[in-house]
């Protein structure tokens, strides 16, 4: 199975700050289709998880552009600037190019 | 709008079947897409568990393969997930989720459902 290496495991921060989390994958996550499906979910306290990046870089509807993800290959990261506090919680990237589909353990953004 | 809600019992014993239902509103789970189950662990670790899709065909993590079934009631619009002989390991938040077929990604997800299992 693909693993999928997150760091930091937390982060801590100040509101204003920029933050940044990475994704380190064992194995490139290039499908044959060229394609790398790469994604950044949210979990907040209490809630279930929310999706914020798919396909690398491309934000989803309605996150704010302070959210950018980047990388190739197996080296990804999810940038933001200047947190907010509804930035806080769970961080996770996710694949979906090599089956089975795997989860990052997760990096929590928290206060300092 | 699109919505799911995960439902079954908070408590189940070792070496019995879990079995959770996701009933789905605002789109038919037979025109397109992936129907998922994610459960995540104490202590933060999200495990993909398998889907269905809009023709009935089922995908399973390897990892549960000879446990795990995900079928489906079209006529309810809600799809099931049975996990067989449990231990205390699938102790877990179980969610059900749609994923998309384009610019594919997990864009819907249920409340989620807290399973304990214990004696």
């Amino acid at each position: 199975d693909v693993v999928l290496t997150q760091t930091p495991v937390a982060q801590p921060v100040t509101l204003g700050d920029q933050a940044s989390i990475s994704c380190r994958s064992s194995q490139s996550l290039v499908h044959s289709n060229g394609n790398t499906y790469l994604e950044w979910y949210l979990q907040k306290p209490g809630q279930s998880p929310q999706l914020l990046i798919y396909k690398v870089s491309n934000r989803f509807s309605g996150v704010p552009d302070r959210f950018i993800g980047s990388g190739s290959g197996s080296d990804f990261t999810l940038k933001i600037s200047r947190v907010e506090p509804e930035d806080l919680g769970v961080y996770y990237c996710f694949q979906a190019t090599h089956d089975p589909w795997t989860f990052g353990g997760g990096t929590k953004l928290e206060l300092k | 709008e699109v919505q799911l809600q995960e439902s079954g019992p908070g408590l189940v014993k070792p070496s019995q079947s879990l079995s959770l239902t996701c009933s789905v509103t605002g789109y038919s789970i037979t025109s397109s897409y992936r129907w998922n189950w994610i459960r995540k662990f104490p202590g933060n670790k999200l495990e993909w568990m398998g889907y269905i899709n809009s023709a009935g065909s089922t995908n399973y993590n390897p990892s549960l393969k000879s446990r795990i079934s995900i079928t489906r009631d079209t006529s309810k619009n809600q799809f099931f997930l049975q996990v067989n002989s449990v231990t205390t390991e699938d102790t877990a938040t179980y969610y059900c989720a749609r994923r998309t077929g384009s610019g594919p990604r997990f864009d819907y997800w249920g409340q989620g459902v807290m399973v304990t299992v214990s004696s």
